[in-house]
């Protein structure tokens, strides 16, 4: 089952912007991750944020979580070509330690 | 070099024709775990595995199979491919750091049946 699902589904900015990603789940969460992914390869772990954390920096990253909404954002600032990618988070909700995926944001950014 | 090594990375084949994705892990992890991804889908678990000869399904099990029997591998077979199983798969493998599973991803298996 889908849990985590992304807002907005493609998102073109200009190099330089900052780039804001949003995620929805369904149940309650132990933690909630970013990865990116670049075209067709695997998926890099980016941040974790842990469900009695509100707040996460890493780099140019920074991911929120609100519980109360449960909702999450990733913003990437001062983003650059390179971060052009698909990102997606996921959540950590069970016992068995799976982790559920979104279907991801496309982020496109212009040189 | 810690990493997570599939093959092939690219298939394709015919219906029916029974075929093994392999998935070895180099980092002594004992959580392994298969994802299919489509297009507007995301990933979705197909298997995973907490330990050796521990596995369970995921959300999407029917048509794969797999197997546990060392810790660092962790092969999908698809025992009579049919054309829906046409994606890309993942294998990906975690330690738990302080009770989060932070997975490490393979490079990706681009299967196609016909």
């Amino acid at each position: 089952s889908q849990q985590g699902e992304e807002d907005p589904q493609a998102l073109s900015i200009q190099e330089g912007e900052n780039a804001t990603m949003n995620c929805s789940y369904k149940t309650s969460i132990n933690n909630l991750q970013w990865y990116r992914q670049n075209s067709g390869r695997g998926l890099v772990h980016l941040i974790l944020i842990r469900s009695n954390e509100r707040e996460k920096h890493s780099g140019r990253l920074r991911v929120t979580l609100d519980t109360s909404k449960k909702s999450s954002s990733l913003l990437i600032t001062a983003s650059r070509a390179a971060d052009t990618a698909s990102y997606f988070c996921a959540t950590d909700s069970g016992s068995a330690r799976q982790l559920t995926f979104g279907s991801g944001t496309q982020l496109t950014v212009l040189p | 070099e810690a990493q997570v090594t599939q093959n092939p990375r690219y298939l394709i084949t015919v219906t029916g024709k029974k075929l093994t994705v392999t998935c070895s892990q180099n980092m002594n992890h004992e959580y392994m775990s298969w994802y299919r991804q489509d297009p507007g889908l995301g990933l979705r678990q197909i298997y995973y595995s907490m330990n050796v000869e521990v596995t369970d399904k995921g959300d999407v099990p029917e048509g794969y199979k797999v197997s546990r029997k060392e810790k660092r591998n962790f092969p999908l077979i698809l025992e009579s491919p049919s054309p829906n199983q046409t994606s890309l798969y993942f294998c990906a493998s975690s330690l738990s750091l302080a009770g989060a599973n932070v997975l490490t991803f393979g490079a990706g298996s681009r299967l196609t049946v016909l």
